[in-house]
């Protein structure tokens, strides 16, 4: 596709439930980055890949928070027993390299009750 | 720990006006410093970068200032229009760290009024 595609674009979810999001990104990037950005507040990173290195889960905030990227294209997030705290916008973005433009999805908003 | 600050949270700006966007870093090893438009239940788009080699980049109406010694970069946004109406963030990044994952800072709301 023309750029990074992220599914579902809404997700609303129970307080406990886990919840899978998708992220497509633009063919032939080798890098991919997913950020979480909250009410008024900045983008903060979660994870990036990069090829088939191992990932840089640094900015994970928790356990149960996990992602994996199959055949080194689609990615997914996996946020296990959702909290309220976890309710924000979840956006992807992927560049040809590590060292390359990002490019943003449209992001997911996850709404946790 | 804010790594990156914006200034202001939000501004108003007459059309036809200069829009500026300040932003200020802590972190010395960052080495790239793009800034992004985003428009209500849109991803950030990619609107201009720059590297500390230079000190100025200009592409079209938008403009960064950056002072490697103060640690700052701004945005100029020239003859804005109601169309720039978005919120912009700055975000910072770091090659030694791997991959330019970015640091942002947490946005400024322009409102371009006709």
């Amino acid at each position: 596709g023309a750029g990074v595609s992220q599914s579902p674009s809404n997700k609303v979810t129970e307080k406990g439930k886990d919840v899978e999001l998708r992220c497509d990104p633009i063919s032939g990037h080798t890098a991919l980055y997913w950020y979480r950005q909250s009410l008024g507040q900045g983008l903060e990173f979660l994870i990036y890949f990069q090829g088939n290195s191992a990932p840089d889960k640094s900015g994970l905030p928790s356990d149960r928070f996990s992602a994996e990227r199959t055949g080194g294209s689609v990615s997914t997030l996996t946020i296990q027993r959702t909290q309220q705290e976890d309710s924000a916008v979840y956006l992807c973005a992927s560049s040809r390299d590590g060292y390359q433009p990002q490019h943003f999805g449209d992001g997911t908003r996850l709404s946790i009750l | 720990q804010q790594q990156v600050k914006q200034s202001p949270q939000s501004l108003i700006v007459q059309k036809g006006g200069i829009s500026i966007i300040n932003c200020a870093y802590e972190n010395t090893a960052f080495d790239y410093f793009p800034w992004y438009q985003q428009f209500p239940g849109k991803g950030p788009a990619l609107l201009i970068a720059i590297r500390p080699d230079v000190s100025e980049k200009k592409e079209g109406r938008f403009t960064i200032s950056f002072n490697k010694s103060a640690k700052q970069f701004s945005l100029h946004i020239m003859d804005s229009q109601p169309g720039d109406s978005a919120t912009y963030f700055c975000a910072a990044g770091d090659s030694g760290a791997g991959s330019y994952q970015l640091t942002f800072g947490k946005g400024t709301k322009l409102s371009v009024i006709p």
